[in-house]
């Protein structure tokens, strides 16, 4: 069973900063499909990355992705005010046949 | 453009049953695999159960096998979770989300609001 272990729970950081997120995988992931979402209070999770650096529709490009086998990241190069939110990993197609990381947290420092 | 609106949440006793609904709209529902993921108060988010587009095939989470049967009516552009057997840690806003690769169990490109489930006694 793959388990995604994200690091760390909580970043705090400044508007403008980068921001750089863990996503481990028990095992490999299959032919690197993990994705990212992000979560705002009260909101709907929003796909971000998809196949592990792959941007979704409409995702700035301040947004990267990055990795493979067990060790993903993703990047925000910048960040901005709306990106303080919560973030969480995804495995599809392994086994279990998805899973999602327990999320990291985003605040303002 | 692409909307799922879930509905059927409310408080239920443990041991008890719901039907979750889950209606489509904006693409052509048929062709599409779609999920139920959930997420408890404050916590993250957790899969549920998959569905093929033609309903061929259908997969779920351990902790739900044989008490949560997901289904879908393409001619109502309709996605199901029909749970029986309710726990007190089925507590969970339900969210349906489209998969908008075929073959595989994918990324989720489009979710909807999600409807709360409350199981308390």
């Amino acid at each position: 069973e793959i388990v995604l272990t994200q690091s760390p729970g909580t970043l705090a950081l400044s508007p403008g900063e980068r921001a750089t997120l863990s996503c481990r995988a028990s095992q490999s992931v299959t032919s690197d499909y993990l994705a990212w979402y992000q979560q705002k209070p009260g909101q709907t999770p929003r796909l971000l990355i998809h196949d592990a650096s792959v941007r979704a529709t409409g995702i700035p490009d301040r947004f990267s992705g990055s990795g493979s086998g067990t060790d993903f990241s993703l990047t925000i190069s910048r960040l901005e005010p709306e990106d303080f939110a919560v973030y969480y990993c995804q495995q599809y197609g392994g086994s279990p046949l998805v899973t999602f990381g327990g999320g990291t947290k985003v605040e303002i420092k | 453009q692409v909307q799922l609106v879930e509905s059927g949440g409310g408080v239920v006793q443990p041991g008890r049953s719901l039907r979750l609904s889950c209606a489509a709209s904006g693409f052509t529902f048929s062709t599409y695999v779609v999920h139920w993921v959930r997420q408890a108060p404050g916590k993250g988010l957790e899969w549920v159960a998959v569905m093929s587009p033609d309903g061929s095939l259908r997969f779920y989470t351990d902790s739900v096998k044989g008490r949560f049967t997901i289904s879908r009516d393409n001619s109502k552009n309709t996605l199901y979770l029909q749970m029986s057997s309710l726990r007190i840690e089925d507590t969970a806003v339900y969210y349906c989300a489209r998969d908008p690769v075929l073959g595989r169990p994918d990324y989720l490109d489009y979710w909807g609001r999600g409807t709360l489930v409350t199981v308390s006694s």
